[in-house]
């Protein structure tokens, strides 16, 4: 089974509008963490924000905030005002905290698209 | 946060030749990762790479095909050997930053093509 869903391949939005981006995992860990990642078309990975499944607030960084249900397992990205920079590929990634290499696992990814 | 930097950023290869990449850390870490992404895919753990011990490779990825050297705590190389144009990625190397959130910082990426 995939430990991170993001059923969304592509999605546009208007410059100036909220967008959410989907994620979903699946653990069995009740300690992880979630993570996002903002990949432009020049192959950086550019951390966004970080929700730890302990966490009693939803985490927020500027223009983005995280839409955290635990009971549902999904971590939505939400990014407010979207500029065009903001087109990009998007992943969602987790690490479960029983896992003692601390590698991340990312989801399939999202590409966002911001018209003018 | 810690500052990674790749060589190359770039490059086109023949099939059947080898290529070594290069991995700076600014920084001392124990852990190293690197990640490979095919077009249009998401991010594959290759393996992780310790100071001092064998790197530990995913399923799917085998030393002969990917050596990994780690010779000290700021630096890491990753071999991608015998090339085919399957092997046309971008090559990622990451630490895990334990003074933030946890998360991984990435280098900007090494983006092989093979012909």
């Amino acid at each position: 089974a995939q430990k991170i869903t993001q059923t969304q391949p592509g999605m546009f939005v208007q410059e100036k509008e909220a967008v959410t981006l989907d994620c979903t995992y699946d653990t069995s860990d009740p300690s992880y963490g979630l993570f996002w990642y903002k990949q432009p078309s020049s192959g950086e990975m550019i951390f966004l924000i970080y929700q730890g499944s302990y966490d009693q607030q939803n985490a927020t960084e500027g223009r983005y905030s995280l839409n955290f249900q635990k009971a549902r397992k999904s971590a939505n990205l939400v990014i407010s005002a979207s500029q065009l920079g903001d087109s990009a590929m998007y992943f969602c990634a987790m690490r479960e905290n029983n896992n003692a290499g601390n590698m991340l696992t990312f989801g399939g990814g999202t590409r966002l698209m911001v018209k003018p | 946060s810690a500052v990674i930097s790749q060589k190359p950023s770039r490059d086109i290869c023949q099939r059947g030749t080898s290529l070594t990449i290069q991995c700076q850390v600014d920084s001392q870490v124990t852990m190293m990762f690197w990640y490979r992404q095919q077009p249009g895919q998401s991010l594959t753990l290759i393996a992780t790479a310790n100071q001092g011990s064998e790197a530990t490779y995913e399923s799917g990825f085998v030393i002969d095909k990917f050596p990994i050297s780690r010779p000290n705590l700021t630096f890491s190389t990753l071999t991608v050997s015998n090339m085919s144009p399957e092997d046309s990625s971008i090559y990622l190397c990451s630490v895990y930053w334990r003074k933030g959130a946890g998360e991984l910082f990435f280098g900007e990426g090494s983006r092989l093509t093979v012909l």
